[in-house]
């Protein structure tokens, strides 16, 4: 079964505004975090990473939190953009296979 | 440099038929793999190699074979396609992190 889940399969965003996307996972022992954007007919877009012996970490507009004491992590995209419309998975990583969450699509509105 | 490149983008057969879905490489990379997304669904790992000459089966390995004879190529075989098997097909590869995902074969099994 799958050892990441997302909280919310839709998320609706004002443009401008900041966007939160959320993951559980189940899996203690996953060391290593990938959060991915897929548009549509396209394959997944690697975006941030973190590894478990971090908290936080940031890239352009994009920031990854890890929580491990209840297995969460979230993505939060700074100034949301029309560009940024796109269905965004989590995936957890364990002897080099992924596994991931079924994902939430994001509606960035004008 | 192309990075992962899927051949064909898509491809309609009939049960029974046998095909390959080919995946190369050009970023030197030792891992190679095969995922399966089906509407709704993340992506679910098929099979895997960690290099040239060893292969594994992942999560949802029946009804399809693999070969790694370099390191450049990861071709997916179907024997005897079935409905079961529509789906869009996604290759990936990686050094150690960040994986680098091929656009992907829509597949369709009638």
């Amino acid at each position: 079964g799958e050892s990441v889940g997302l909280h919310l399969p839709t998320l609706s965003v004002q443009e401008g505004d900041n966007s939160i996307i959320n993951c559980a996972y189940s899996n203690s022992a996953s060391d290593y975090f990938i959060w991915y954007k897929q548009e549509s007919g396209k394959g997944p877009q690697f975006i941030i990473d973190i590894r478990s012996n971090m908290d936080k970490r940031q890239g352009q507009r994009v920031t990854v939190l890890l929580n491990k004491t209840v297995k969460h992590l979230s993505l939060q995209i700074a100034a949301t953009q029309p560009g940024d419309s796109a269905v965004y998975f989590c995936a957890d990583v364990n002897d080099y296979k992924l596994s991931f969450g079924a994902g939430t699509t994001v509606t960035v509105r004008a | 440099n192309a990075g992962v490149t899927q051949t064909p983008k898509f491809q309609v057969l009939k049960t029974g038929q046998s095909m390959t879905l080919q995946c190369a490489q050009d970023m030197n990379h030792e891992y190679m793999s095969w995922y399966r997304q089906d509407p709704g669904m993340g992506l679910r790992l098929i099979h895997y190699s960690v290099g040239a000459g060893i292969t594994d089966q992942g999560e949802v390995p029946n009804g399809y074979n693999v070969s790694r004879s370099t390191t450049e190529d990861f071709p997916l075989r179907l024997l005897s396609a079935a409905p079961s098997q529509t789906s869009v097909y996604f290759c990936a590869t990686t050094k150690g992190d960040g994986y680098t995902f091929g656009s992907g074969t829509r597949l369709t099994v009638v």
